[in-house]
Formats: structure tokens, sequence, C-alpha cells
């Protein structure tokens, strides 16, 4: 089984809502990190989180972290059309140098 | 964008013959990863590498194996494809593996016949 579950697998919301998700994790980790998928296309960087942080921002992201519940949010806040994509969240296991992911959630933002 | 190349982008191939992708990198990183995406699974490792002739396993390697002679190429075999292995199958790079981004190829869409 995956290291990183997602939930909901799906979303749909529409523009100028905010979106959330969420990740649960087994293991220990160094870090998480969440990334982006647009359709048929490789996977987007957009923001890292690491275990000794609670909370973290980059533009319209909100990323959170409880390492004592081993699970982690996303917060996109003002959807955009754009925002249309697939959403992984990542780990780094604390005993290995795996960088593993979960099933996604799917998010529809529509205009 | 970083540089990280994987070819061939798209094959098709028959059960039972072996397949080779390649993925090749000009950032110099250190590690590697070989994920392949099916519906429903999300993404799973296959294999990776933490450095030349350095690898591992993932969760799904059966039927997979992999080589790492040069940090710029990291080459992922299906010994004797089968129906089961057809996806698409993306590779990416990192410099570390707690502390950095990984960056990740456009995918190779492998269908076996």
């Amino acid at each position: 089984s995956q290291q990183g579950e997602e939930d909901p697998q799906a979303l749909s919301i529409q523009e100028g809502e905010n979106a959330t998700m969420n990740c649960s994790y087994k293991t220990s980790i160094n870090n998480l990190q969440w990334y982006r998928q647009n359709s048929g296309r490789g996977l987007v960087h957009l923001i890292l989180i690491r275990s000794n942080e609670r909370e973290k921002h980059s533009g319209r992201l909100r990323v959170t972290l409880d390492t004592s519940k081993k699970s982690s949010s996303l917060l996109i806040t003002a959807s955009r059309a754009a925002d249309t994509a697939s959403y992984f969240c990542a780990t780094d296991e604390a005993a290995g140098n795996k960088l593993t992911f979960g099933g996604g959630t799917r998010v529809l933002v529509k205009p | 964008d970083a540089g990280i190349t994987q070819s061939p982008r798209h094959k098709v191939t028959e059960t039972g013959t072996p397949v080779t992708l390649r993925c090749h990198q000009t950032e110099n990183h250190r590690y590697m990863y070989w994920y392949r995406q099916d519906p429903g699974h999300g993404l799973r490792l296959i294999h990776y590498s933490y450095g030349v002739k350095d690898t591992d396993k993932g969760e799904v390697s059966d039927g997979y194996s992999v080589s790492r002679s040069k940090t710029e190429d990291f080459l992922l075999t299906l010994e004797s494809a089968t129906s089961s292995q057809t996806s698409v199958y993306f590779c990416a790079i990192s410099e570390s593996s707690n502390l950095d981004e990984a960056f990740f190829g456009q995918g190779t869409r492998l269908t076996v016949v």
C-alpha cells in the first residue's frame, strides 16, 4: 500500500471558492511535499514542509502538517479555473531515501 | 525547467519483449526515480537510485530492473513486457532525498499488446 493517501479523491468547486484536500501517511517523515499535475503532463512541485514545521504559505497555497496525526492539508484559496489539476502529496520517509506519492486528489474548478 | 528528458515518449510493444526506457538529466542531481502512474493508483515507485551504481527497489519493482552507470542516465528495463505493465512511466530527479523538490520528466506512455 502507498505511504500517502489523499482525501477526497475528487473535488468540484466554483471559481473563487477555496479547495481543501488532505493527505495521511504511515511512517515517520523528513518532509512532506505537494505537487500538481495537469492532464497528460509531468508533476510540478508546489510546496515543501519539513517535519518540524506546522504551517507554510506560498501565494494562494497554505499547507499544514500534523506529525502526531501523520496528516497534512493543502488549501488553495480563491481558486481559479487554471487550478484544475490533480494534486499529490509526497513523503520522504525518515528511514530511507524514497520519495513516495499518494493517489492524488482531482480538482475541478468551474468558471 | 530542470533538464530532464525521457525517451521514448511513446512506445507500443508486444508481450514478452524486453523494453528499455531512458531518463537523462543535465542537472547532476544525485537521486533519480522511476514511477508508474495508473488510474486509481496515483504514482507508484518502481526503483530509485541514490548514486552511480546505487539503486534500490520501490513498492512495485517485480518485472523491472534498472541501471545507473553514469550520473546523468537512469535506465528502466522491462525484462519481458506484460499487458499489466501498460502504463505511463515518469522519471524524477532530486538533489537530495529530504531537502529538495523533485523534478519530473514529461512521461513515457507504454502500451504492451
